[in-house]
């Protein structure tokens, strides 16, 4: 069975950087590509980060190019987002997904549960 | 990027009804578009991918069709359990885009 689940979330003053994690189970972590999603309080789904199976290539949005970095340890079976220079507007649950099929190309068919990240002072 | 317009962003339905959502891409994406459903307080679950492919576990009253720019998910027969969000997602190109969202209620 497919489990994600994330970690690294909290309350972080602006300015602030912040790691978040996603340790993957029940599948060859290294054949597929991942993504990070989030998603503010009461708004809807905002697609963040993707990258490919061997992590040799990443992709983000125009909101957080810059200032987010996507990461992964195929050896460890985790996902990475380093998130910079923090924003409120950042302040969302993150959550962790998996391609649906190996290699790119494909929608994300697995999601972790999330894990919370406030940006206040 | 790819926009993604979903409409309606609210809708009210009740049991047994048939009810359609739409999502249209700001260019072709040929059919590289996918349904989740959003649960209050959990994460997504994909319904569909590639636009009509449903999949293992889901319904069979949840259908999805079209390809270029236009897309729609038709749920036939609503039940107690689908009353949720449902947001389309182009996974043609990145960065990845979902519409803005559709909240499903009961009449």
């Amino acid at each position: 069975e497919v489990q994600l689940l994330e970690s690294g979330g909290g309350l972080v003053q602006p300015g602030g950087s912040l790691r978040l994690s996603c340790a993957a189970s029940g599948f060859t972590f290294s054949s597929y590509a991942m993504s990070w999603v989030r998603q503010a309080p009461g708004k809807g789904l905002e697609w963040v980060s993707g990258i490919t199976d061997s992590g040799v290539t990443s992709f983000y949005a125009d909101s957080v190019k810059g200032r987010f970095t996507m990461s992964r340890d195929n050896s460890k079976n985790i996902l990475y987002l380093q998130i910079n220079s923090l924003r409120g507007d950042d302040t969302a649950i993150y959550f962790c997904a998996k391609g649906q099929h190996m290699g790119l190309g494909s929608t994300w068919g697995s999601w972790g549960q999330g894990t919370r990240v406030t940006v206040s002072s | 990027a790819i926009q993604m317009t979903q409409s309606p962003s609210s809708l009210s339905a009740s049991v047994g009804d048939r009810v359609t959502i739409t999502c249209r891409a700001s260019q072709s994406i040929s059919d590289d578009l996918g349904w989740f459903q959003q649960l209050p307080g959990k994460a997504p679950k994909l319904l569909i991918s590639s636009s009509s492919r449903l999949q293992t576990g889901v319904p069979s009253r949840f259908s999805g069709s079209g390809s270029g720019t236009d897309f729609t998910l038709t749920i036939n027969g609503l039940q107690p359990d689908d009353f949720a969000t449902y947001y389309c997602l182009q996974d043609y190109i990145f960065p990845h885009t979902f519409g803005q969202g559709t909240r499903l209620q009961i009449k």
